[in-house]
């Protein structure tokens, strides 16, 4: 099994500034990565496939890079609707996410 | 536009059963990947099972024997039959949508349902 790795588990940064999450996988995937948002009662939400597609409707101030076990999700200007937790994902071989990361207002 | 509606969730005691339903709209299920993925109370996501649009289907370890993975293509409907239930079970399960990427020959999810909650307890 691919195992993920997040970090940090807990992001504080205050609205307006860059916020940087990172994912590590314990094999290559590719480019087989994908990034998720999810608030506290809701699903999670594509915001990143293929390492460094944005979905459709998801603004440009997210962005994602990486490839093979390095990954990059890059928020460059936070709003308050981006505060919340994310997770990456592989789907290169099965399907695994990694633990998350929480994004908090500092 | 896309829409997964699941359903089925509950209270259900250990060794117990039951049928979680997922109604899609939007798109036809039996020509898509779809998938079952877990979440549970402050846990992060696993992925639970798939059903290819030709028909396969494939679980986690975890569930593997005891949940089945099926759909109804004339309710355009997934379903996840779960048996054998044990307290770690408890979760909110969500259907997932699966979309190939066309650049890396691989399904990514793209569409989730807003999930139903499963609580195995005594």
């Amino acid at each position: 099994e691919i195992v993920m790795t997040q970090s940090p588990a807990t992001l504080s940064v205050s609205p307006g500034e860059r916020a940087t999450l990172s994912c590590r996988a314990s094999q290559s995937v590719s480019s087989n990565l994908a990034w998720y948002q999810q608030k506290p009662g809701q699903a999670p939400r594509l915001l990143i496939y293929g390492a460094s597609t944005r979905a459709t409707g998801i603004p440009a101030r997210f962005s994602g890079s990486g490839s093979g076990t390095e990954f990059t999700l890059t928020i460059s200007s936070l709003q308050s609707e981006d505060f919340a937790v994310y997770y990456c994902q592989q789907y290169n071989n099965w399907y695994t996410f990694g633990q998350g990361t929480k994004l908090e207002i500092k | 536009e896309v829409q997964l509606v699941e359903s089925g969730g509950g209270l259900i005691q250990p060794g117990g059963s039951l049928r979680l339903s997922c109604a899609a709209s939007g798109f036809t299920v039996s020509s898509n990947y779809m998938s079952w993925v877990r979440q549970a109370p402050g846990k992060g996501l696993e992925w639970v099972s798939v059903i290819y649009s030709g028909g396969s289907t494939y679980y986690a370890d975890s569930v593997k024997g005891r949940f089945t993975i099926s759909r109804d293509n004339s309710k355009n409907t997934l379903y996840l039959q779960m048996n054998s239930l044990r307290a770690e079970d408890t979760a909110v399960y969500y259907c997932a949508r699966q979309y190939y990427d066309y650049v890396w020959g691989s399904y990514y999810f793209d569409y989730w349902g807003q999930g139903t909650l499963v609580t195995v307890s005594s």
